[in-house]
C-alpha cells in the first residue's frame, strides 16, 4: 500500500478564513479523493481529484467553498473556505489505484485526517 | 444512491469475547471494505471484499454479494480493538468509480 501524509494534522481556525490542506502519496496513484467526516457522524465524499482538470464535486460540495488541485499522480489540496463552525470536521483524501498495478484492483487507503474546529 | 447499513450501531463486550458486525447493502457492488477507526482518527484498513471470505488473524470477514450483505467477525477481542467500524462500499457502474458510500459504524468498546 501507499504511504499518505496530511498536511496539517490539526488546525484551530477562525470564522470567515480559509485552509489548505495537502495531501502527499510516496508513489503515484490513478484516483485521489477529499472525505468529510463531522463530529460523531461517518465519512462522506467531497470530490474527486483529477489530475490536471477540475475536481468531480458530490452533491452538496461545491468549488467555491471547497477548491481542489491536483497538479500530479502524487499530491493534492483541499481548500476549506470562508470557513465556519459547521465546517468543523476531520478531512481526509484517500488513494486508489497504484500506477502500473492491476486495473480491477480498487482498494482504496486513507491519509491520516486533518482535525479542523472552526471558533 | 446506494444505502449502506450497519448493525448493531454500538457494542460493548468484556475481553475475550467474540462479534459479529453486519453491513447491508442496497445495491450491487464493485469494492466493499471493512475499516476500523480508532481514537486519533485513522482509518486502518482491514478487509478488501467485494465477494467471498477472507482471514487476518483474529478477524475474518464474508461477503455475499449475490444477497448484498458483508459480516465482520472478531474473535477473542482486545481492548485494542475498541473502536468504530466501518463498512464503504463502491456502487457498480462506471460514474460511481472509486466513489466509497460509508455506512454509519458500529462502535465497539472492549473492556479489560
Amino acid at each position: 500500500s501507499a504511504v499518505i501524509s496530511q498536511k496539517p494534522s490539526r488546525d484551530i481556525c477562525q470564522r470567515g478564513t480559509s485552509l489548505t490542506i495537502q495531501c502527499q502519496v510516496d508513489s503515484q496513484v490513478t484516483m485521489m479523493f477529499w472525505y468529510r467526516q463531522q463530529p460523531g457522524q461517518s465519512l462522506t465524499l467531497i470530490a474527486t481529484a483529477n489530475q490536471g482538470s477540475e475536481a468531480t464535486y458530490e452533491s452538496g460540495f461545491v468549488i467555491d467553498k471547497f477548491p481542489i488541485s491536483r497538479p500530479n499522480l502524487t499530491f493534492s489540496t483541499l481548500t476549506v473556505s470562508n470557513m465556519s463552525p459547521e465546517d468543523s470536521s476531520i478531512y481526509l483524501c484517500s488513494v486508489e489505484g497504484l500506477a502500473g498495478g492491476p486495473s480491477a484492483y480498487n482498494e482504496q487507503f486513507f491519509g491520516p485526517g486533518t482535525r479542523l474546529t472552526v471558533l | 444512491g446506494i444505502q449502506v447499513e450497519q448493525s448493531p450501531p454500538d457494542l460493548i463486550l468484556q475481553e475475550g469475547a467474540n462479534s459479529t458486525l453486519r453491513c447491508n447493502f442496497s445495491d450491487s457492488v464493485n469494492n466493499l471494505q471493512w475499516f476500523h477507526q480508532n481514537p486519533w482518527g485513522q482509518l486502518i484498513n482491514l478487509f478488501y471484499i467485494p465477494s467471498g471470505t477472507k482471514q487476518n488473524g483474529r478477524l475474518s470477514a464474508t461477503t455475499v454479494a449475490t444477497e448484498r450483505y458483508s459480516l465482520l467477525y472478531i474473535s477473542s477481542s482486545q481492548t485494542t480493538d475498541s473502536g468504530v467500524y466501518f463498512c464503504a462500499v463502491e456502487t457498480a457502474g462506471g460514474t460511481s468509480y472509486g466513489k466509497l458510500t460509508f455506512g454509519q459504524g458500529t462502535i465497539l468498546t472492549v473492556h479489560p
